[in-house]
């Protein structure tokens, strides 16, 4: 397999553009994990779904972020309009099974955004 | 809610032993993971502690004590490709997602 894969893998953009994050978790995988890594507030997470349904949101930030998981293999993250202080590293994860195995997640190499 | 603590950073020379502790608070428990990060690279899974007692996998091993809320993460004959962070994660209360630590910063020096 694979992995977790996520595109783009940098993204430059301007204040008030729309960004759109790509990521396509392993294939039998069940929960995806958005994450959002940056020195200042360390690995948060933003949301998860399980089985394409989002579980736990609370991580979002504010309206301007959105996710979707239409399907099984794919999800977006949307941020818009974005601003300076959403640069950082976003990460993808996914992991599979019951209650043990949720403990291992498998992450993508990231998207490196940079708001200017 | 849940909580981990764990040293910011930590220096050892190639070929030593290092432990990284962590220490938790969580309402329910669901177990006690250790992920590694390179420099420009995404958090790769290590170990994982369900029960008490060490666990060993090569030259890493975790250890976890309930009682304590406590856990660590043992590196043996350390190399220098193993300068990197090491974060502790736990799981919430309901069981879902991953809470992590801050991160330890690991210097191997030669």
């Amino acid at each position: 397999d694979a992995g977790v894969i996520q595109s783009p893998r940098h993204e430059v953009t301007e204040m008030g553009q729309e960004v759109t994050l790509r990521c396509k978790p392993i294939s039998g995988h069940n929960s995806l994990f958005w994450y959002r890594q940056t020195m200042m507030r360390g690995l948060e997470l933003l949301i998860y779904f399980n089985n394409n349904v989002p579980i736990d949101d609370s991580g979002m930030p504010e309206d301007r972020f959105s996710a979707k998981m239409p399907n099984a293999s794919f999800s977006t993250l949307k941020i818009q309009p974005s601003e300076p202080r959403d640069s950082a590293v976003y990460f993808c994860a996914s992991s599979f099974g019951g209650r043990m195995a949720k403990n291992i997640q498998y992450f993508g190499a990231g998207t490196r955004l940079s708001v200017l | 809610g849940q909580s981990l603590e764990q040293p910011s950073e930590v220096t050892a020379v190639e070929g030593a032993i290092v432990q990284i502790n962590c220490t938790y608070q969580t309402s329910g428990f669901y177990g006690l993971s250790w992920y590694q990060q390179h420099d420009g690279g995404a958090p790769t899974f290590l170990s994982y502690n369900a029960l008490d007692g060490l666990e060993e996998t090569g030259r890493f091993s975790s250890f976890l004590s309930r009682s304590d809320s406590y856990g660590y993460l043992l590196l043996q004959e350390l190399q220098m490709k193993d300068s990197a962070s090491y974060f502790c994660a736990v799981r919430d209360a309901a069981g879902g997602k991953l809470i992590f630590g801050q991160g330890t910063e690991l210097s191997v020096k030669p």
